[in-house]
């Protein structure tokens, strides 16, 4: 039982490059969220997805994009990537928000120069 | 505006005492609160959920409380050990979100 991979665990990117943050679950939940953690800030909400289908922004959306075509996974796009965005970023996934324990990746940790 | 703090920021203690870590928030309608365990470089492993309907949750030498009225919440370790060592995070789930606290980075010494 794999629960949530994060790929890549470390990435280095150039000011204005773009990529994507992997994420998948094997557990067939239906809601994923990514976050960002940095210090002295604890960690904060991008987006999230309650389905298939749908997506939403959360506490800090700007310079991301997320898509959810099926349920396992849930990418996260940096579209051109600036030095505010160096963090360690995290998926979560559970079966709802408000029905029970969240998930957690290992992380990706990127630095952008 | 939820708002989620956590006191103290940092803890550090002898192995063996009895440890009492602190969480509150600003709005009391939460479906859960949960904390989590963070090591170094890793990700968030979840220790204990609390629904909004229940008092307190134990799971082996962990026991945490929830007094919505109030907006706090406690994380209780008994007898402390070296392994325990690590940040603890509270988390309220509202309105489709986790909200976080910045965490205690707890240090426990042989």
């Amino acid at each position: 039982n794999a629960g949530v991979t994060q790929t890549p665990k470390f990435q280095v990117l150039k000011t204005g490059q773009s990529m994507t943050l992997q994420c998948a679950q094997d557990m067939n939940h239906e809601y994923m969220s990514w976050y960002r953690q940095d210090p002295g800030m604890g960690l904060r909400l991008i987006h999230y997805s309650v389905g298939a289908g749908i997506t939403d922004q959360g506490e800090v959306p700007n310079g991301y994009n997320v898509s959810r075509s099926t349920t396992e996974d849930f990418p996260l796009r940096l579209l051109s990537a600036a030095p505010s965005q160096t963090s360690v970023y995290f998926c979560a996934s559970s079966y709802g928000p408000d029905s029970g324990i969240q998930y957690f990746g290992a992380g990706t940790r990127l630095s952008v120069l | 505006k939820q708002e989620v703090t956590q006191i103290p920021a940092a803890l550090s203690v002898p192995e063996g005492e009895n440890l009492v870590l602190n969480c509150s928030f600003t709005d009391s309608a939460i479906y859960n609160l949960q904390w989590f365990r963070q090591d170094p470089g890793k990700g968030l492993t979840s220790l204990l959920l609390i629904q909004s309907s229940q008092r307190e949750q134990t799971s082996g030498r962990l026991n945490a409380s929830l007094d919505k009225s109030s907006g706090r919440s406690t994380l209780y370790i008994a007898a402390s050990q070296p392994g325990d060592s690590a940040t603890y995070l509270c988390a309220v789930d509202n309105t489709d979100k986790l909200i976080f606290g910045t965490g205690t980075r707890l240090q426990v010494f042989p």
